[in-house]
């Protein structure tokens, strides 16, 4: 089977930086997605294909990808940025095609 | 506005069965490959499976394998999953997401709001 690992939590403050890393051994070879869950609500795509973003997503969201590892950027985050991140991703070997998400990221902005 | 309402979550014992459904609008359904994705509570996403735009080409996580199956019915913009053999750990909120395809396989650009499955005796 294939892994996707992401930290449980990040916190930062009001205005800071959140920077959260998802890494996984197909990464170099396959695109990241990430996902926002606020709680008791349905997950929100916020990055796709390492780091594009979607319309409607604030430009303070960000994506990158560099070898096994890619990260999702919240470049001044907001106390409504306050939510769990999950990362996602796919990968194919000889068991056949796999499809993945990260164990989640609990960011707290306070 | 693309809004996926899904429903026929509840409570049922192990081993039984239930149908969920999910109602598409907003969108050409019948053009666009649909999945479903359970969160277990306090837990993480876990892809579950995936349907073709047309409804021929399936696919399902190991876990569910063999006990679910997905179907559409593009006459009536409705995603399904039946889910059969219903074990403890199939406890749930399940969604239903509109699938995108690029080079690296599906992924999900809107959900539904889910339903929850309990599987209890």
């Amino acid at each position: 089977s294939y892994e996707l690992t992401q930290p449980p939590s990040v916190s930062v403050s009001p205005g800071q930086t959140a920077r959260i890393t998802c890494s996984g051994d197909a990464l170099p070879k396959k695109y990241a997605y990430w996902y926002q869950q606020k709680s008791g609500q349905a997950p929100v795509l916020v990055i796709y294909e390492d780091n594009k973003r979607p319309s409607g997503i604030p430009e303070r969201f960000s994506g990158s990808s560099s070898g096994t590892m890619a990260t999702l950027t919240i470049s001044g985050a907001q106390v409504e940025d306050e939510a769990d991140y999950y990362c996602y991703s796919t990968s194919t070997d000889s068991s056949g095609n796999h499809r993945v998400f990260g164990g989640g990221t609990k960011l707290t902005v306070l | 506005e693309v809004q996926l309402v899904e429903s026929g979550g509840g409570l049922v014992q192990p081993g039984g069965s239930l149908r969920l459904s999910c109602a598409a609008s907003g969108f050409t359904f019948s053009s666009y490959a649909m999945s479903w994705v359970r969160q277990a509570p306090g837990k993480g996403l876990e892809w579950v499976s995936a349907i073709s735009g047309g409804g021929g080409t399936t696919y399902y996580a190991d876990s569910v394998k063999g006990r679910f199956t997905i179907s559409r019915d593009n006459s009536k913009n409705t995603l399904y999953l039946q889910l059969n053999t219903l074990r403890a750990e199939d406890t749930a909120v399940y969604y239903c997401a509109k699938t995108l395809l690029d080079n690296s396989g599906y992924y999900f650009d809107y959900w539904g709001q889910g339903t929850l499955v309990t599987v209890s005796s």
